[in-house]
């Protein structure tokens, strides 16, 4: 059973523009949500997280939004750059961060 | 300095073969996980050790056994390759929930 999911396969925009990658989740008791961003035969990246006590988080480009009523979070990246073309992943865990549950992964194309 | 590096990059094995790949963290981190990503580019957790014990242990064949000699790192052996084994294996790194640090990945390829 996935506890995390990320719908939407693949995701194109253009440079400048704002892109938008989603994910939802199950377990209303995960406490961290996490974005990492994965370039083809590399290992993922850690991006941006966000606790679960708050809605908004923000990183120069990077903001990541939590709706804990929708089990939601979003990671906006404005402006998008060429640079940021990679699958972007999702992840929820506790407070322990013994286990981490992934999404299936966003693959975002920015054309330039 | 690399955070957290796997050895071998690629292995080609046959079908029956025992092989290892090591993971070394030098991040000073508490915890280290083994991920699978397979075809469908999904990643799944396959164990979690947190100060060289045992934490999580997902349904992983018995064929597969982790070892971590120290806090710094986790080596996975698997027994009698099987084809289906063919993936991408990652260790990873962590201090709590914070954010981990993955390896560069090692591609396994069975035949």
């Amino acid at each position: 059973d996935q506890q995390v999911k990320q719908n939407s396969p693949s995701l194109s925009v253009q440079e400048g523009r704002i892109s938008i990658l989603n994910c939802d989740y199950t377990n209303s008791m995960f406490d961290y949500f996490l974005w990492y961003k994965k370039y083809p035969a590399e290992g993922p990246t850690f991006l941006i997280s966000i606790s679960s006590i708050k809605d908004k988080n923000e990183d120069g480009r990077f903001t990541v939004f939590l709706n804990k009523s929708a089990k939601h979070l979003s990671l906006h990246i404005v402006p998008s750059q060429p640079g940021d073309s990679a699958v972007y992943f999702c992840a929820a865990t506790s407070n322990t961060g013994n286990q981490f549950y992934f999404g299936t992964g966003t693959s975002l194309t920015v054309i330039p | 300095d690399t955070a957290v590096s796997q050895t071998p990059k690629y292995l080609v094995t046959q079908m029956g073969n025992d092989k290892s790949i090591k993971c070394e963290q030098n991040l000073g981190h508490d915890t280290m996980y083994w991920y699978k990503q397979d075809s469908k580019k999904f990643l799944k957790i396959m164990f979690s050790y947190n100060n060289k014990e045992l934490i999580i242990n997902e349904t992983v064949p018995n064929r597969f056994s982790p070892k971590s000699p120290d806090k710094a790192h986790l080596n996975l052996h698997i027994n009698s390759l099987e084809l289906g084994d063919s993936a991408v294996y990652f260790c990873a790194s962590s201090q709590g929930p914070h954010g981990q640090y993955f390896g560069p990945g090692t591609r396994l390829t069975v035949t």
